[in-house]
């Protein structure tokens, strides 16, 4: 079974307000976490990252928390707009075939921004 | 350059059809990767290359054959698919396939099966 998973399939915010998407993982050898956006028609495009080292990490308007005793995942978005709406998707990098790494979808969340 | 393009965007083939499917970067990157999305749910990954060689193949089904001709382009070849099939497949690369590595993706290819 998948071993990345989310709390909530569809989030709904006002324009304005901070998003909060959740992510639960299970691998807990995952070292390397990633958070991706995909609009309609579009592959995913990397947002922010995170190591397996770091509790926290900030961008431009997003900020990724990890909580690795509960193997939690959490992207903040903050002033959310309407061209944030996307699904959103983490992602966990873990030991592949042989000495290759593999990255590893979880859900998605749909997150819709309401003007 | 920081693109990943593929080619065709759309394609529909009946399950009798050979075509295939291509991926071009022009980062230097030497590991490219082959994903299968459905529609509302993740990218799944099929195959990864690392320095032109295949080193991870998901038990995709011997209909889907991946070629590395080069570091910069994949290609996946399609011969006697089945309608489950259709979906869109994303191509990605990234430094060397090592842990801690950013996947760039693709638009994709829309590929539907008749």
């Amino acid at each position: 079974g998948e071993s990345v998973g989310l709390h909530l399939p569809t989030l709904s915010v006002q324009e304005g307000d901070n998003s909060i998407i959740n992510c639960a993982y299970s691998n807990s050898a995952s070292d390397y976490f990633i958070w991706y956006k995909q609009e309609s028609g579009k592959g995913p495009q990397f947002i922010i990252d995170i190591r397996s080292n770091m509790d926290k990490r900030q961008g431009q308007r997003v900020t990724v928390l990890l909580n690795k005793t509960v193997k939690h995942l959490s992207l903040q978005i903050a002033a959310t707009q309407p061209g944030d709406s996307a699904v959103y998707f983490c992602a966990e990098n873990n030991m592949g075939g042989g000495s290759n790494y593999k990255l590893t979808f979880g859900k998605g969340t749909l997150l819709t921004v309401n003007p | 350059d920081t693109e990943v393009t593929q080619t065709p965007k759309h394609l529909v083939m009946g399950m009798t059809n050979k075509k295939s499917l291509k991926c071009e970067q022009h980062m230097g990157h030497r590991a490219m990767y082959w994903y299968k999305q459905k529609a509302k749910k993740p990218p799944e990954l099929m195959f990864v290359y690392s320095y032109e060689k295949l080193s991870i193949n998901e038990s995709v089904p011997s209909r889907f054959s991946p070629e590395c001709p080069n570091s910069s382009l994949l290609n996946l070849h399609l011969h006697a698919l089945q309608p489950e099939d259709s979906a869109l497949y994303l191509c990605a690369s990234s430094q060397g396939g090592r842990a801690g590595e950013k996947l760039f993706f693709g638009s994709g290819t829309q590929l539907s099966v008749l």
